[in-house]
């Protein structure tokens, strides 16, 4: 079946420190890659996505670059904030008649200390 | 910003009882889903809805689960009998499947409701 594994936690760095989370999925087909974060007290928001081998999708500073060949999908930053201390997902998709649920990852707690 | 807002935040309820969970989602979105995370636990899928009826459930969702949108602008889950082991949050999320652009086929999610059955 589809899955999804990634670093299990938590990760506590320094403010600056580089960061980052492993992922590596299973699928039965081509699957777009996704990384949620969830700050406290907060709902599930999507970071980056990628939808095709090789891809990298990019935002606020953290990168992940869709790699078929390992079925890896490795969230970094080259230097956290503490405003970064949240929980992050890796999560897939598969077209499934239009359904295209998300399969998620158990999740990795980021603490970044000043 | 639109966003999926679900209510309450958190629901306490005995053994047996009936819940019903709320969601409104973003207004011009065509898929609805239901999620849940038990604690400690990964995310896991529920069901999706298209269309006003169900396109796909998981093995979670059993008979003591249905949703809704009775309205036009809520999407309901109700559990009719809880259980011990329904205790977990639950995220709403919808999706717009309009246009080419890579974005629109995401989830946008709700903040979640933590349902505590004792």
């Amino acid at each position: 079946g589809n899955s999804v594994t990634q670093m299990e936690g938590p990760v506590t760095l320094s403010e600056e420190a580089f960061l980052t989370i492993n992922c590596t999925y299973t699928a039965t087909g081509y699957p777009s890659l996704f990384w949620y974060v969830q700050y406290p007290g907060e709902g599930l928001q999507l970071l980056l996505k990628a939808t095709k081998a090789d891809d990298k999708g990019s935002n606020k500073g953290f990168e992940a670059t869709y790699r078929k060949e390992t079925t890896s999908f490795h969230l970094e930053k080259g230097s956290v904030q503490v405003s970064d201390s949240a929980v992050y997902f890796c999560a897939l998709s598969l077209p499934q008649g239009g359904s295209e649920k998300l399969v998620f990852g158990k999740g990795t707690k980021l603490t970044v200390n000043p | 910003e639109p966003e999926v807002t679900q209510t309450p935040s958190h629901q306490v309820t005995q053994m047996g009882q009936e819940v019903i969970l709320r969601c409104v989602p973003i207004s011009n979105h065509l898929y609805f889903y239901w999620y849940r995370q038990i604690l400690g636990q990964k995310v896991e899928f529920l069901v999706s809805f298209y269309n006003n009826e169900i396109s796909e459930k998981s093995e979670i969702f059993d008979d003591q689960f249905s949703v809704e949108r009775p309205d036009g602008s809520n999407f309901t889950l109700k559990i009719r009998s809880t259980k011990l082991e329904d205790s977990a949050m639950y995220f709403c999320a919808s999706r717009s499947i309009a246009g080419a652009q890579v974005w629109t086929d995401t989830q946008y999610f709700g903040p979640g409701t933590r349902l505590t059955v004792l």
